[in-house]
């Protein structure tokens, strides 16, 4: 079973620039999370999809961040403009139902670097 | 008050013996407790998962759950080096939103 893709593994960008991750989760799996982690934290919940709706952006910065999950499979995370506090690993996950005991699976992750 | 707190470390203890790390969480509502090991410039990747009061075993790893404490722990026997990560304590609530604590870093020397 493929696990979750994401992409690009890595960008740098200048400050005030946009950027745009992507991610394809597990087949099958109803919900999908991105989180972004900042070097020596825990990751942090920035959306949570179900299929196509969201059912968490509490912590998404939306002046700046916007995210999007059509037909209920692939999502884009973007990020315009950014700033240098926004240098983090965006890790992206999936799961099958987003219950409380479901398992959550990560993709490799995008490392961006703002400048 | 963080909503789940864990000892970031770093814990050092050497091959063979048993590593205990613990992480507590606020919510009284919380359902469902994960561990995850992250490798550093790795994604994280679940070691257990535990819902009920109690010890659950999986070989070598053993988690436990005190809800009325608010504590979970997470203990590693016969800890190899290659044990060496971040451990990533998380906690959901009722939709599956996990709240993650900033991770304690294990080294084991051997």
């Amino acid at each position: 079973e493929a696990g979750v893709a994401q992409s690009p593994r890595y960008k740098i960008i200048e400050k005030r620039q946009s950027v745009a991750f992507w991610c394809n989760p597990i087949s099958g799996h109803a919900t999908l999370y991105w989180y972004q982690q900042i070097l020596g934290q825990g990751p942090k919940l920035l959306i949570q999809f179900q299929n196509n709706g969201v059912v968490d952006d509490s912590q998404l910065p939306k002046d700046r961040f916007s995210a999007e999950r059509l037909k209920g499979v692939d999502s884009t995370l973007k990020i315009q403009p950014a700033k240098l506090e926004d240098s983090a690993v965006y890790l992206c996950a999936s799961s099958p139902m987003g219950g409380a005991t479901d398992t959550q699976y990560f993709g490799p992750g995008t490392r961006l670097t703002v400048l | 008050q963080k909503e789940v707190e864990q000892n970031s470390g770093p814990l050092s203890v050497p091959e063979g013996a048993i590593a205990s790390l613990n992480c507590t969480y606020s919510d009284r509502g919380s359902q469902s407790f994960f561990w995850y090991r992250q490798y550093s410039g790795k994604s994280p990747e679940l070691i257990m998962f535990i819902y009920s009061n109690g010890d659950k075993e999986d070989g070598r790893f053993t988690a436990q759950l005190n809800k009325a404490s608010q504590y979970v722990s997470l203990l590693i026997r016969d800890s190899q080096p290659s044990d060496s990560a971040t451990y990533l304590c998380a906690v959901t609530a009722s939709y599956g939103k996990l709240t993650f604590g900033q991770g304690t870093i294990l080294t084991v020397h051997p």
